[in-house]
């Protein structure tokens, strides 16, 4: 299975700025997920990013608020803009193409 | 749309007895099923997926889970747990064909206590 580098692993944000989250695979995949899971809840599709298209964002997500960038067919970020103390989640990333394989999530708080 | 139901949302259990972690699906295409743990402050690790095959499927840590289409049930089961399994367990399901994106149940917080 691929392995999943994320970073950073945590971060105390202050409300108003934007984080950067970078998810690198060690292996070329087609398929890049990011997903959300807030406080006690379960995960949720953000958006899918595959190389070389726009990223196809889900039902409640917008890329202003989330911008997804997709270089390559090892690396990915999200960024999470103009941050309110509702974004506090852990982000993960995830790569479809082998085994469902996700990253160990960035845990982000905003205050 | 597929959905994915967790009816327990806590399971207590001794350690060394036997676990059964419940979990029904909802899809109108055929389906990979997935079975995933997270420890505290970790992320997700993969513990068993179904996609074609045998309906019995073994993983990680003792862990097996059974795909019964009839009943679109993907139960998983351990016969003996132990203090270390107590951790979130997540079912989760992806059409087959639908790009491989995942959708999550609710969750089951399973506590082995001694």
């Amino acid at each position: 299975s691929a392995v999943i580098s994320q970073k950073p692993s945590r971060d105390i944000c202050q409300r108003g700025t934007s984080l950067t989250i970078q998810c690198q695979v060690d292996s070329q995949v087609t398929m890049m997920f990011w997903y959300r899971q807030q406080p006690g809840q379960s995960l949720t599709l953000i958006a899918t990013a595959n190389q070389g298209s726009e990223a196809t964002y889900e039902s409640g997500f917008v890329i202003d608020k989330f911008p997804i960038s997709r270089p390559n067919l090892t690396f990915s970020t999200l960024t999470v803009s103009n941050m309110s103390p509702e974004d506090s989640s852990i982000y993960l990333c995830s790569v479809g193409d082998d085994g469902y394989t996700f990253g160990s999530g960035t845990r982000l708080t905003v205050v | 749309a597929q959905s994915v139901t967790q009816l327990d949302s806590q399971v207590p259990v001794f350690e060394e007895a036997p676990v059964e972690l419940r979990c029904n699906y909802s899809s109108s295409v055929s389906v990979y099923l997935f079975w995933y743990v997270q420890y505290p402050n970790q992320g997700l690790q993969l513990l068993l997926k179904y996609l074609s095959g045998s309906t019995l499927v073994k993983g990680i840590n003792g862990f097996e889970a059974e795909f019964n289409k009839s009943q679109t049930s993907f139960h998983l089961r351990k016969p003996s747990v132990h203090i270390s399994d107590t951790a979130e367990y997540f079912c989760a399901v992806s059409e087959t064909g639908g790009g491989n994106k995942l959708t999550f149940g609710t969750g089951t917080q399973l506590k082995v206590e001694l």
